[in-house]
């Protein structure tokens, strides 16, 4: 099972916006809307930011935002703040075998 | 309040065998998919295996396959993972996590604290 392409690292100064991107197939994030995205801090546990493409679990800030054109589903996060600094990770529902998950690589956010 | 405590991890040598247990209380364990997913030291989150509500739908990674096998007993509301034959690549912080279907759909809704396993002779 080939996982995600995410980018390695992204950057942006407090209160920008960034865009994180995870590219996939048509077996996984371009044939379902079956895209989460999860946020870890460092020595943390993941935690869910985003499901099904868009949607945001209570008490996400609702400067997480999520999207999919294609095979590619993205993250933004607007108004970046110092906390938000953390590694991202996205996942997809895949149709290669049952039960299967799929994980991007992970992207290292840095907010300068 | 939702809590998964794993435990199980350690120190091992090539080849050997270990068994991870995953402890599930504040929801009804028995109607959710269970998944393991590991995270090499420094690295991502790899997806190792999950199992259906009721065990009738099992999966593994290919790095798992043939070595590793998922479990669960809904009586007693925790989660297993047999591991044989480890080598020096399974050393990674295992996390349990929960699915929020009892099958093959959903996402990770709560995670573990995850127990390490290190493979070094």
């Amino acid at each position: 099972q080939s996982a995600l392409t995410q980018p390695a690292s992204v950057s942006g100064s407090p209160g920008q916006s960034i865009t994180i991107s995870c590219t996939g197939t048509s077996s996984d994030v371009g044939g379902y809307n079956y895209v989460s995205w999860y946020q870890q801090h460092p020595g943390k546990a993941p935690k869910l930011m985003i499901y099904d493409v868009s949607n945001r679990p209570s008490g996400v800030s609702n400067r997480f935002s999520g999207s999919k054109s294609g095979n590619t589903a993205s993250l933004t996060i607007s108004g970046l703040q110092a906390e938000d600094e953390a590694d991202y990770y996205c996942s997809s529902y895949t149709s290669s075998s049952t039960l299967h998950v799929v994980f991007g690589g992970g992207t290292k956010l840095t907010v300068l | 309040e939702v809590q998964l405590v794993e435990s199980g991890g350690g120190l091992v040598q090539p080849g050997r065998s270990l068994r991870l247990s995953c402890a599930a209380s504040g929801f009804t364990f028995d109607d959710y998919a269970m998944h393991w997913v590991r995270q090499a030291p420094g690295k991502g989150l790899e997806w190792v295996s999950g199992i259906s509500w009721n065990s009738g739908s099992i999966g593994y990674a290919d790095s798992g396959k043939g070595r590793f096998s998922i479990s669960r007993d809904n009586a007693k509301n925790s989660l297993y993972l047999q591991m044989n034959s480890l080598r020096a690549e399974d050393t990674a912080l295992y996390y349990c996590a929960k699915k929020t279907e009892p099958t093959t759909l959903g996402y990770f809704d709560y995670w573990g604290q995850g127990t390490l396993v290190t493979v070094s002779s």
